[in-house]
């Protein structure tokens, strides 16, 4: 079965140190990768997706078919950057697609 | 443009009842997915509806049922409410085109609590 795992709960750096959320997936084919966050108080929203290949505030992630990841990274973290973050899968032949999320990383960054 | 709404915001109920959620999808969107998020969980994807039709359905037991109407609006409703069924529900919409369902955007959620 297709699966989405985020080893890493929490995550606590320190402002303008380089953060790397870590995501891997379990799946033969093609997927369509994303990562969401969702900032305190505040809904889940699309921060970037893999096909789009667009850095957002900084941060990007890379499809890595062989390693089977899609790591988040961010080579100066900001206090604004505290959030949890998830990463999400769906199947490239799901035409609904239906999301597959990871269980979330907490990033706290301290000044 | 609000966004997707969802209301109620917060809700609580005892064992064995029923309720239903609304989820209004962002305007232009045609597609409205249901999620469960546990504590400490990652969303689970309950069932997504286009056209007024349950077009996917995740490992939700039937107890979860839901409908959309003519405007694209959609209600969940959960019956024989369980503990284990206390949890945030995400109503996502999307636009389906050219025959794929495009980005999901969520909504605020409704807490609900079941005592």
């Amino acid at each position: 079965a297709q699966r989405v795992t985020q080893p890493e709960k929490l995550l606590s750096v320190f402002k303008g140190a380089p953060v790397e959320l870590k995501c891997n997936y379990s799946y033969s084919g093609s997927p369509e990768l994303f990562w969401y966050v969702q900032y305190s108080r505040q809904r889940l929203q699309l921060l970037l997706r893999h096909i789009s290949r667009e850095s957002i505030k900084g941060f990007t992630a890379d499809l890595n078919k062989g390693e089977t990841s899609f790591h988040l990274k961010k080579p100066f973290a900001q206090e604004e950057d505290s959030a949890m973050y998830y990463c999400a899968f769906r199947l490239t032949t799901d035409s609904w697609g239906k999301l597959q999320f990871g269980a979330g990383t907490q990033v706290v960054v301290t000044p | 443009d609000a966004g997707v709404t969802q209301s109620p915001t917060h809700l609580i109920k005892t064992r064995g009842q029923q309720v239903t959620l609304r989820c209004s999808p962002k305007s232009g969107h045609d597609t409205v997915s249901w999620y469960q998020q546990a504590l400490g969980q990652g969303p689970q994807f309950i069932f997504q509806y286009y056209e007024e039709e349950e077009r996917q359905r995740g490992n939700f037991p039937d107890r979860f049922s839901g409908h959309q109407f003519p405007n694209y609006s959609s209600e969940l409703n959960v019956n024989a409410l369980l503990l284990g069924d206390s949890a945030l529900y995400l109503c996502a919409s999307s636009l389906f085109n050219d025959g794929v369902s495009d980005t999901q955007y969520f909504g605020p959620g409704t807490r609900l609590t079941v005592l």
